[in-house]
């Protein structure tokens, strides 16, 4: 199965710009896509096919990235982005997702 | 807008079977490849199967081929999930999501879950 890495956890003051990255074990080309996910909530699609905003997304989220490597930026944050985020794959079956990154406000 | 709404969650002993619904509407169901994601309590995200939009193909991760059965009604616009031979290891909150049917295969919309909890 391709594994996607992600840091645990970062935390950031409002205002600033973060980045979150993906690395995946195997090249899955731009098939990848990125979710948030709030406490008690289901997912939510926030970018797909690696750079793609998904319509209703604020554009303070981008996406970049290609082959293993892959970055999910916000900025500004905000005191709402308090989410985890999660990034997956469809280049490979299965489809996997990463661990997550737990962002938090300072 | 869309909605998705699952049902059918609950506790059930290792061994014994449990069937979930989801209940989609706002968007013409019949279009769409729809799948089962799930997530373990406070673990991440697992895709576990998918149905072709005209339930002609189905697709399952190892670990319950086998034992899960993925099917749909498009005149009922409701998915399934019949779960068989459910272990520890299934306990998780089930989610059914959307799947771009042409290429990206990226999950859209997502409903609020429903818990499953195997344990004797």
């Amino acid at each position: 199965d391709t594994v996607l890495t992600q840091s645990p956890a970062l935390a950031v003051s409002p205002g600033e710009r973060v980045t979150i990255s993906c690395r995946a074990s195997e090249s899955v080309s731009t098939l990848m896509h990125w979710y948030q996910q709030k406490p008690g909530q289901q997912p939510k699609l926030l970018i797909y096919l690696a750079s793609h905003l998904e319509s209703g997304v604020p554009a303070r989220f981008s996406g970049s990235g290609s082959g293993t490597d892959f970055t999910l930026t916000i900025d500004p944050v905000e005191a709402d982005d308090t989410a985890t985020y999660y990034c997956q794959q469809s280049w490979n079956d299965p489809w996997t997702f990463g661990g997550g990154t737990k962002l938090e406000l300072k | 807008e869309v909605q998705l709404v699952e049902s059918g969650g609950g506790l059930v002993q290792p061994g014994r079977s449990l069937k979930l619904s989801c209940a989609a509407s706002g968007f013409t169901f019949s279009d769409y490849n729809m799948a089962w994601v799930r997530q373990a309590p406070k673990k991440g995200l697992e895709w576990v199967a998918t149905i072709i939009y005209d339930g002609s193909r189905t697709y399952y991760r190892d670990s319950v081929k086998g034992r899960f059965t993925i099917s749909r009604d498009n005149a009922k616009s409701t998915l399934y999930l019949q779960m068989d031979s459910l272990r520890s290891e299934d306990t998780a909150t089930y989610y059914c999501a959307t799947q771009n049917s042409g290429y990206g295969n990226w999950f859209a919309y997502w409903g609020q879950g429903t818990l499953v909890t195997v344990s004797s």
